[in-house]
């Protein structure tokens, strides 16, 4: 099973400002099926990059994906408000395994 | 996007089976290419995956859970479910369904207590 271990933990920034959210992964995701959701406290979990660095469908393009092989990264170029939340990387090019990142939260100062 | 909604019991007590059904609108359970997954959220943790059952029917299982997991599809009311076995309080969650990795059910909570 690949593990994925994300980095930070934690991150509080101040609106405008841009994060960076590491994803490694323990071997290397194949056909870089790598995705980032966002999910917040009570809602449905949003998928907002998959293939490593394609944005979905509605998604504004302040979040942007990159990597491949072993480590990806998600950034969020101005962040506003309501980007408050917890990140989750997920690899599902491995099978039969998919497996989650532990998440990095987002604190909006 | 398809949309998708979870339902089932909110309480299971330890040993049974928990049940549940994911009911998908807007599109067809058994058009190509598509996985219906089952994820979970277990209180102050991440999200794990639990498995997945593909168009075809094929299932594919998270290891750790393998053995007490089964998802099948209802292709003829557009749903497909998941039954986990031998629950303990680890399995109290939020349960949620999901298409491929880009529409996902709000979820349901499912409590394990006597």
């Amino acid at each position: 099973e690949i593990v994925l271990t994300q980095s930070p933990g934690t991150l509080s920034l101040s609106p405008g400002e841009r994060a960076t959210l590491s994803c490694r992964a323990s071997q290397t995701v194949v056909g870089s099926y790598l995705a980032w959701l966002q999910h917040k406290p009570g809602q449905a979990p949003s998928l907002l990059i998959y293939g490593a660095s394609n944005r979905a469908a509605g998604i504004p393009d302040r979040f942007s994906g990159s990597g491949s092989g072993t480590d990806f990264t998600l950034t969020i170029s101005r962040l506003e408000p309501e980007d408050s939340a917890v990140y989750y990387c997920q690899q599902y090019g491995y099978s039969p395994s998919w497996t989650f990142g532990q998440g990095t939260k987002v604190e909006i100062k | 996007h398809v949309q998708l909604q979870e339902s089932g019991p909110g309480l299971v007590k330890p040993s049974q089976t928990l049940s549940l059904t994911c009911t998908v609108s807007g599109g067809s359970i058994d058009s190509g290419g598509f996985y219906w997954s089952w994820n979970r959220q277990s209180p102050g943790k991440g999200l794990e995956w639990i498995g997945y059952v593909y168009y075809t029917g094929n299932t594919y299982y998270n290891p750790s859970l393998n053995s007490r997991v089964n998802m099948s599809l209802d292709t003829p009311n557009n749903k497909f479910s998941l039954h986990l076995s031998s629950v303990t309080a680890a399995d109290t969650a939020v349960y949620y369904c999901a298409s491929d990795q880009t529409s996902w059910g709000q979820g349901i909570l499912v409590t394990v207590s006597s």
